[in-house]
């Protein structure tokens, strides 16, 4: 089973709002990653937790902010969005190391965020 | 630096007709390469990857791969096209360290027509 799972499926948000995106997965992968991905264009990467720790952030700007409260679970919350930042996010994840084979990243469905 | 060509940004292809899909990468090391595709306002689902091995590598949905070292590329392929499979199409390369990004090309849609 490679099943990422990802909630809500749409979010539409005020610029003042908080609100929360959540990705599980139970595969026993120590990486995951959040992907931003507008549309049209290839999904660019934001953050990665390596065994629950942040490893990896893309000069993200603080009103986005990850959280892995544990292997299986990422969230990313967010606040004071910017209309700029509607979009598809997707959560990925990977075993988190390389064995007989490559580490291979696996998705979700993705949340389609809308700031108005 | 690490970088992901797809030449063709759109392709229509009558269903039933063959496909073949461009990947040029550009990596100092040997490549981990991928395809993904994508169906509208879904995620991306894996189609196949390489990484050593049989340069011909197979994967679902009826699709292979060719790896050509000597050119750089990794083309897809599906020999006859089903209308299920108009979507987008991104290779991608991944570096050779767990945890990392997956460096994409911008993608190629494919249409089908019947």
């Amino acid at each position: 089973d490679t099943e990422v799972t990802q909630t809500p499926k749409h979010l539409v948000m005020g610029m003042t709002n908080k609100k929360s995106l959540k990705c599980e997965q139970h595969m026993g992968h120590r990486a995951m990653y959040w992907y931003k991905q507008k549309a049209k264009k290839p999904p660019e990467l934001m953050f990665v937790y390596s065994y629950e720790k942040l490893s990896i952030n893309e000069s993200v700007p603080s009103r986005f902010s990850p959280e892995c409260p544990n292997s299986s679970l990422l969230n990313l919350h967010l606040h004071a969005l910017q209309p700029e930042d509607s979009a598809l996010y997707l959560c990925a994840s990977s075993q988190g190391y390389d064995r007989v084979e490559p580490d291979t990243q696996y998705f979700g469905p993705g949340t389609r965020l809308t700031v108005l | 630096a690490q970088s992901v060509t797809q030449p063709d940004i759109h392709i229509t292809v009558s269903e039933g007709a063959s496909l073949e899909l461009r990947c040029n990468y550009s990596y100092g090391a040997t490549p981990y390469l991928f395809w993904y595709v994508q169906s509208p306002g879904q995620g991306l689902q894996l189609l196949l990857k390489y990484f050593s091995g049989d340069t011909l590598v197979q994967g679902i949905k009826g699709f292979e791969a060719e790896f050509k070292r000597s050119q750089s590329s990794f083309n897809l392929r599906k020999p006859s096209v089903h209308w299920s499979d108009a979507a987008e199409y991104f290779c991608a390369v991944g570096a050779n360290q767990a945890g990392t990004a997956l460096i994409f090309g911008k993608g190629t849609t494919l249409s089908v027509s019947s």
